[in-house]
């Protein structure tokens, strides 16, 4: 069965560094971009960016560019994704995803609510 | 920048016919952008309805429908039923491994 297992719920201050999880099951991790989704409160979807497990080659939403960075460690089936400063415009969920060109967002995470709040 | 478009809201009544669509601010949607579709209700996570223009997701019923309308990536309800009033996403494949997800449709069964 394949799984997604994101990293719980965080609450942090301004200026703050984060860096939650993404970890996979039930599949070939290395073979399967991973991505990365917003959802601020109240709003839409917002596509982040996505992680290649295999070699680690990434590509960002050029909204989410130089705001955080993605990664992966294929050894331990996990995804990343993390801030240096946190503001409080960060407040929101974030969803991973399996991500494939035709497949679409083929099967998602349930979330890691984060709150960045003095 | 191109932006996804897609009606901010629509209603239905149950056992009618809806259809969602999905455009671009800058040219037309065809099989090429692969559109996806997903379902989100409150509090939960999305659920793939449609991808490859229309490819149904495992386990989802065969009355949501996806395909091509003219210069549009289109998701149609036949038969809405009341369990389908929820947020319905689009996403196109832009090319180079990068996807936007359009503003997203609140579907109304009333």
């Amino acid at each position: 069965e394949v799984q997604l297992v994101q990293s719980g719920a965080e609450v942090r201050e301004p200026g703050e560094s984060l860096k939650i999880s993404c970890k996979g099951s039930g599949y070939t991790f290395a073979n399967f971009w991973i991505g990365w989704v917003r959802q601020m409160p109240g709003k839409g979807l917002e596509w982040m960016g996505v992680v290649y497990p295999g070699d680690s080659d990434t590509r960002y939403s050029p909204s989410f560019q130089g705001q955080v960075t993605i990664s992966a460690d294929k050894s331990i089936s996990a995804a990343y994704l993390q801030w240096s400063s946190l503001k409080s415009s960060d407040t929101a969920m974030y969803y991973c995803a399996i991500v494939g060109v035709q497949d679409g967002f083929d099967f998602w995470g349930r979330g890691t609510l984060v709150t960045v709040s003095s | 920048q191109t932006v996804v478009t897609q009606e901010p809201s629509l209603s239905v009544s149950p056992g009618g016919t809806v259809t969602l669509t999905c455009g671009l601010t800058s040219g037309s949607v065809s099989t090429t952008y692969y559109p996806s579709w997903y379902q989100q209700t409150p509090g939960q996570a999305p659920r793939t309805l449609i991808y490859n223009t229309d490819s149904r997701s495992s386990g989802v019923p065969d009355r949501f429908s996806g395909s091509i309308l003219g210069n549009k990536a289109a998701l149609t309800i036949t038969g809405a039923q009341a369990v389908d009033e929820s947020h319905y996403y689009c996403v196109l494949y832009m090319g180079s491994d990068i996807w936007v997800f359009g503003g997203g449709t609140k579907v109304t069964v009333l």
